[in-house]
């Protein structure tokens, strides 16, 4: 079965901390893998896009990194302030068919003032 | 701001009811899909449309329907309403194909309650 697995599932941390966020999925034939943001009650907005071809992306103080030989995929966050407070989900497409993404459970994220 | 917008943002429904909600995706944005989140979860796929065809389904029974229209609508239809079936049902759209891994963007979802 594909699975997508997130650890820690919280993480509460001090401002200005850098942090590390992590995805696990049981099948390496991955398509592609995404990083998505919620806040409470409200929909996902994502944040990177990583191709089955990539090893990382990166986007401001943001750095996604994916090693499909051991199915992971870590989310770097540096210099973590509060607005970085959210639900962090991680989800993986895998390739050969039209079967929409599986995400983790997520992992919540509060950053201290 | 992702340019895909959901209505109602909340609605109760009681058990065995028919419920329909509705998205309206970007112009060009020619794949849809639909998503039921439970608390605490990440979201499941329902299933996907592209170009008015449904052409992918995840685990979810056949009282699960959509339809996808040709001015960037959507919409996903629940019969037979059971408690929980209680969620944030999310949609989300992306450009061109279904297969060229666009990034996919969602909408802030409808929470249907069901008693």
């Amino acid at each position: 079965k594909q699975e997508v697995t997130q650890i820690p599932a919280a993480l509460s941390v001090p401002e200005g901390e850098n942090l590390v966020l992590n995805c696990s999925f049981t099948d390496s034939a991955i398509y592609n893998l995404q990083w998505f943001r919620q806040d409470p009650g409200k929909g996902l907005t994502s944040l990177l896009l990583i191709q089955s071809s990539q090893r990382e992306q990166t986007s401001g103080r943001l750095n996604a990194s994916l090693d499909k030989s051991s199915g992971r995929s870590t989310l770097y966050i540096a210099a973590s302030q509060p607005g970085d407070s959210a639900t962090y989900l991680c989800a993986v497409k895998w390739g050969g068919g039209a079967d929409g993404l599986t995400f983790g459970k997520g992992t919540h994220l509060i950053i201290q003032p | 701001e992702t340019g895909v917008t959901q209505s109602p943002t909340h609605l109760i429904k009681t058990r065995g009811q028919q419920v329909t909600l509705r998205c309206s995706s970007q112009s060009g944005h020619n794949t849809v899909s639909w998503y039921q989140q439970a608390l605490g979860q990440g979201p499941q796929f329902i299933f996907q449309y592209y170009r008015e065809e449904e052409n992918g389904r995840g685990n979810f029974p056949p009282r699960f329907s959509g339809l996808q229209f040709p001015n960037y609508s959507s919409e996903l239809n629940v019969n037979a309403l059971e408690l929980d079936d209680s969620a944030l049902y999310l949609c989300a759209s992306s450009l061109d194909r279904p297969h060229s891994g666009n990034t996919i963007y969602f909408g802030e979802g409808s929470w249907l309650t069901v008693v």
